[in-house]
């Protein structure tokens, strides 16, 4: 098993520009996030999904959009990228969100907005 | 609004000594908390996960305890080594709606030779 991949690894864009993140899990896991991580602001939820065709919006969303079109994969979207958009960006998936169900995260894409 | 501190934010510590790590939450309704290592520029990994119902949870050198009423959680690495040097963090899960983790700033671990 994979387990939860993440594509690109690194990626610099303009500000205006557009990119799609993908994230892929091999594990059957029906929920799936989009976190992103700031110095001094930790990780924080952008969006998540409780299942294919379902997304939702978490604490930080403005700026960005997602699609679960396939139980396995959950694509982020930045249509017109800013600076205040720099910021490492994990996905993570679990079964569920019950006590038991662990979260697993991808290595991560290193998103820099110039 | 649940709120996650871990103090201290980081530590050096020498090789082989037992070490705690910290972790309060402000709210005691939650689901469960999660401890994961992040190696710089790194993702995270999963290292223990403590159910609502549990009061500790053991892996290798790594003991995790979870007091619900008094909103703690402590991680204990005992006999400590070089290799354990990373960031650790944890997370808790207040709704079981959206599963969606609280993360704390994270302790920075050095373990001298």
């Amino acid at each position: 098993n994979a387990g939860v991949t993440q594509t690109p690894k690194f990626r610099v864009l303009k500000t205006g520009q557009s990119m799609t993140l993908l994230c892929a899990q091999d594990m059957n896991h029906e929920y799936m996030y989009w976190y992103r991580q700031d110095p001094g602001m930790g990780l924080r939820l952008i969006h998540y999904s409780v299942g294919e065709g379902t997304t939702a919006k978490g604490e930080v969303p403005d700026g960005y959009n997602v699609s679960r079109l396939k139980k396995q994969n959950f694509l982020l979207g930045l249509e017109s990228a800013a600076p205040s958009q720099t910021s490492v960006y994990f996905c993570a998936s679990s079964y569920g969100a019950l006590g038991y169900n662990e979260q697993f995260f991808g290595p991560g894409t290193r998103l820099t907005v110039l | 609004k649940q709120e996650v501190t871990q103090i201290p934010a980081a530590l050096s510590v020498p090789e082989g000594e037992n070490l705690v790590l910290n972790c309060s939450f402000t709210d005691s309704a939650i689901y469960n908390l999660q401890w994961f290592r992040q190696d710089p520029g790194k993702g995270l990994t999963s290292l223990l996960l403590i159910q609502s119902s549990q009061r500790e949870q053991t892996s290798g050198r790594l003991n995790a305890s979870l007091d619900k009423s008094s909103g703690r959680s402590t991680l204990y690495i005992a006999a400590s080594q070089p290799g354990d040097s990373a960031t650790y963090l944890c997370a808790v899960i207040s709704s079981s709606n959206t599963g969606k983790l609280i993360f704390g700033q994270g302790t920075t671990l050095q373990v001298k030779p």
